[in-house]
């Protein structure tokens, strides 16, 4: 049983389009967020949702669209894809900051 | 804001020496910390965390860190590595107060020699 899903694993695809990565978590949490990680591993939140609703919203471009049809999912929607947006997106879930998060296993995202 | 800082980039042992990675963080208040692992390819993996209590905890696979409030600091040790333990290493820290959200260090890269 996977705590934390993200869909899919990789994804190569040319500049300009469009493309989504979907994340569920099965363990009950009520935040869920959004995390990219750079080629020097470095990890920066890029949004917060906690029970469907935006609590964080961090400086990225808005093309970048998260959007969460219920509290166990977190999709990320990418419009007009740029070369700087490869990395990859980490998606993760907590139930307090007390509690730490759990991963998805991530998804590398090559735009060529 | 709340920010971490992983002074070590790469750090190299040899299997079944005594580990220790560095973390300063800057907070106001009392923080919440946290040590991640990522293997290669991997997700994180929460080694251990603090956020009250006993300044020394103990983890995941033998790991134990320990916060000092008058340093700044939350290093996480080892007393004997194994050549699994080489992967990437993040100190994380939240507010108590901001949507929960985690700060990363830039991690450090630990390589174990046979």
């Amino acid at each position: 049983d996977t705590a934390v899903s993200q869909t899919p694993k990789y994804l190569v695809t040319q500049m300009g389009n469009d493309k989504s990565i979907k994340c569920e978590q099965n363990l009950g949490h009520d935040t869920m967020y959004w995390y990219k990680q750079d080629s020097k591993k470095f990890l920066k939140i890029m949004f917060s949702y906690n029970n469907k609703e935006l609590i964080i919203n961090e400086t990225v471009p808005n093309r970048f669209s998260p959007k969460s049809p219920d509290k166990a999912h977190l999709n990320l929607h990418i419009n007009s894809l740029e070369l700087g947006d490869s990395a990859v997106y980490f998606c993760a879930s907590s139930q307090g900051s007390s509690y730490g998060y759990t991963f998805g296993s991530g998804t590398r995202l090559t735009v060529v | 804001a709340q920010s971490v800082t992983q002074p070590d980039i790469h750090i190299t042992v040899s299997e079944g020496a005594s580990l220790e990675l560095r973390c300063n963080y800057s907070y106001g208040a009392t923080p919440y910390l946290f040590w991640y692992v990522q293997s290669p390819g991997q997700g994180l993996q929460l080694l251990l965390k603090y956020f009250s209590g006993d300044t020394l905890v103990q983890g995941i696979k033998g790991f134990e860190a320990e916060f000092k409030r008058s340093q700044s600091s939350f290093n996480l040790r080892k007393p004997s590595v194994h050549w699994s333990d080489a992967a990437e290493y993040f100190c994380a820290v939240a507010a108590n107060n901001a949507g929960n959200m985690l700060t990363f260090g830039g991690g450090t890269r630990l390589m174990v020699k046979p």
